[in-house]
């Protein structure tokens, strides 16, 4: 079946512009997880849904980050006024839920992040 | 949140086993352990989960002494293909979803 889909693949922008970026969860998937890693990084977790709320939001690096989520579905992670320690790879996941195997995320291609 | 401690790097060579120990010592009751494979330029890859003693799949196996303080993901017979980073990861949740932690991993290197 289809896994986790991310849009765009690659994204160059502009310092101080804003960008939004797409994840499409494996159908079916409760939870929904947004990480970013910079090159040779490990991954920092920002933020995670159940359905669509996000019970834990203090991942988040700053308050020009936000996410949302509808439809328990898709989810969008927006940066506001980009700066250039926003370039990054971002990389979503979902995961069942339940308690069978909460951690058994599948893991989208992420997103790379550009800031010029 | 647990915390969770691995060795930075390791090195093997084809054919080897090759064992990584990660400790956990503040590991929670509910808590399962949980190992991931990242190959570079991809996302992660879920590979074994497990809570107590010995759980074992087409991958790997992961080893858990009673205590859950530790845990030990081994794989059998690596490859040049195998060389890759490996993250433990501890915690739980009652609803499916959690805030997941990834350490530093240990970045395994398999010469031929």
């Amino acid at each position: 079946g289809a896994g986790v889909s991310q849009s765009p693949s690659n994204k160059v922008t502009e310092k101080g512009k804003d960008v939004e970026l797409r994840c499409d969860p494996i159908s079916g998937h409760t939870a929904l997880y947004w990480y970013r890693q910079s090159l040779g990084q490990g991954l920092e977790f920002l933020i995670y849904f159940q359905g669509n709320s996000a019970p834990d939001k203090s991942g988040l690096p700053s308050d020009r980050f936000s996410a949302e989520r509808t439809g328990g579905s898709v989810s969008t992670l927006t940066i506001q006024r980009t700066q250039q320690e926003d370039s990054a790879v971002y990389l979503c996941a979902s995961s069942l839920g339940g308690l069978a195997k909460p951690y058994e995320q599948y893991f989208g291609p992420g997103t790379r992040l550009t800031v010029t | 949140l647990a915390k969770t401690t691995q060795p930075i790097s390791m090195d093997s060579y084809e054919g080897q086993e090759v064992n990584i120990t990660c400790s956990h010592n503040n590991i929670a009751t509910n808590d399962y352990i949980t190992w991931y494979q990242q190959f570079p330029s991809q996302g992660p890859r879920f590979i074994i989960q497990g809570y107590k003693t010995k759980v074992t799949n087409e991958v790997a196996s992961l080893f858990i002494p009673a205590d859950r303080k530790s845990s030990t993901l081994s794989l059998p017979r690596v490859s040049l293909s195998d060389t890759a980073v490996y993250y433990c990861l501890v915690g739980a949740s009652n609803t499916g979803g959690f805030k997941t932690i990834f350490g530093a991993g240990t970045r395994l290197f398999v010469k031929a």
